[in-house]
Parts: C-alpha cells; sequence; structure tokens
C-alpha cells in the first residue's frame, strides 16, 4: 500500500531551536508539496517541487524556512530558528504529474508533523 | 490573489439526513475541483473531484455539483453518516495553475446518529 511518510509525527521544542521534518513521497511520484495546517489559516502551500527543483515557495518565510529535495526519495522542510508562532500541523504531500494526463493532479498526504514551539 | 471561499464553516446534520457545502472560486485557469475529507489526526484524503465540462459527479452517496458560469461548486453527502463527520475542504488547481491547489478553509461536518 503506497503511502506518504513523515517523521517525526510530533515534535516539541523550544523557540530558537532548529526544526527539520522530513518527507518520503510515494515511490515513482515526481511532484512534492509542503502545506501548513493551522485552525485560523486552514492549509496553505508552503512550497512544491517537481523533479526534485522548487516550483514555488512563495509561501514560506524565506528568513526562518528552508525545503529542499536531496533526492527523489526524500524532502526536508527545515525551520532555524523556530517561533512559537510556527506550532501547527505539517503536511507532505506528493503526486505524479504528467502533463496532459486527467489523473495527473491527485495530491496524496501524508500523516502529518504536529509541531509544538514553547 | 488566488482563493477559494468555502462555507459553511461548520454543519450538524442527522443521520440520514442531506450534508451540503459550497465553495466559489475566482481564477478561471483552474480546471481541476476536488473535495478532500480528513479525519482528526490524519491527512486530508480525496474524496471526489470533477472538471469543469461537467456539471456534475456522482460516486455512491456522494455528488459535486458544479457550475461554471457562476465559478461555485459544491459537495453533497446523501444519507449522512455518523462515520461522514470529518472535516471536508473543497480545492482548485489543475494545469492552469501548474497543478498547485488552492484550498477552502474547511467544513466541519457533524453527523448526528
Amino acid at each position: 500500500d503506497a503511502r506518504v511518510t513523515q517523521t517525526p509525527r510530533h515534535k516539541v521544542t523550544e523557540m530558537g531551536q532548529e526544526v527539520t521534518m522530513r518527507c518520503q513521497p510515494i515511490l515513482g511520484h515526481n511532484t512534492v508539496f509542503w502545506y501548513r495546517q493551522t485552525m485560523m489559516q486552514g492549509l496553505e502551500l508552503l512550497a512544491y517541487f517537481r523533479n526534485r527543483a522548487p516550483l514555488d515557495d512563495s509561501g514560506m518565510p524565506k528568513d526562518r524556512f528552508s525545503a529542499e529535495m536531496p533526492d527523489a526519495t526524500l524532502a526536508t522542510l527545515k525551520i532555524q530558528p523556530s517561533e512559537p508562532r510556527d506550532s501547527a500541523v505539517y503536511f507532505c504531500a506528493s503526486g505524479l504529474v504528467v502533463d496532459g494526463t486527467p489523473s495527473t493532479d491527485t495530491q496524496y498526504f501524508g500523516p502529518g508533523t504536529r509541531l509544538t514551539v514553547l | 490573489q488566488q482563493q477559494v471561499k468555502q462555507s459553511p464553516q461548520s454543519l450538524i446534520v442527522q443521520k440520514g439526513g442531506i450534508s451540503i457545502i459550497n465553495c466559489a472560486y475566482e481564477n478561471t485557469a483552474f480546471d481541476y475541483f476536488p473535495w478532500y475529507q480528513q479525519f482528526p489526526g490524519k491527512g486530508p484524503a480525496l474524496l471526489i473531484a470533477i472538471r469543469p465540462d461537467v456539471s456534475e459527479k456522482k460516486e455512491g452517496r456522494f455528488t459535486i455539483s458544479f457550475n461554471k458560469s457562476a465559478k461555485q461548486f459544491s459537495l453533497h453527502i446523501m444519507d449522512s453518516q455518523p462515520g461522514d463527520s470529518a472535516t471536508y475542504f473543497c480545492a482548485a488547481g489543475g494545469r492552469g495553475s501548474n497543478y498547485k491547489l488552492t484550498f477552502g478553509k474547511g467544513t466541519l461536518l457533524t453527523v448526528n446518529p
């Protein structure tokens, strides 16, 4: 059963600490999305990659957030330094985009990383 | 700014009733309109999706109605069950937005037994 995996599932840290979240997309998928979910803002797109290249990171606070894809099986989202307002659930989603294919739009979400910054 | 507006924020229905959630979008370049279902502690999961070349799509008890001229679409859940209690998100995207999805704020559905 192919699924997106995320680690850690829960993270509690103190303000100022570095936080790294990891995502393993579904094998063969070429697009990875990072979302942040809060009660106030709902699901916000932070960044996304296609074929490991960043396509859009305009939703991400540039001064403290960074996203990378070291290889096709791993995406990372890093916050340095973390702040209490970063407390949220962070989701990774993956998809297979083949331009012109009707099923190409589906995004498959991981279980999320619940981050609490004290 | 690309926006998707979703209503209501929360909805309570009785078992067997019809649940209706509405969404409106602005960007006419959108050509893919999915609904996602999210249970507590889980990630959103695709429930049903529609493209603008049809006005309705039905899968079991779930139906999407789509009005292209009004730029609105809605989810209808027939014979609602307690197991349908979850948060529902509409979204819009597709090739016109380079396959990004813009999500509505979500609707918390509670189905009472």
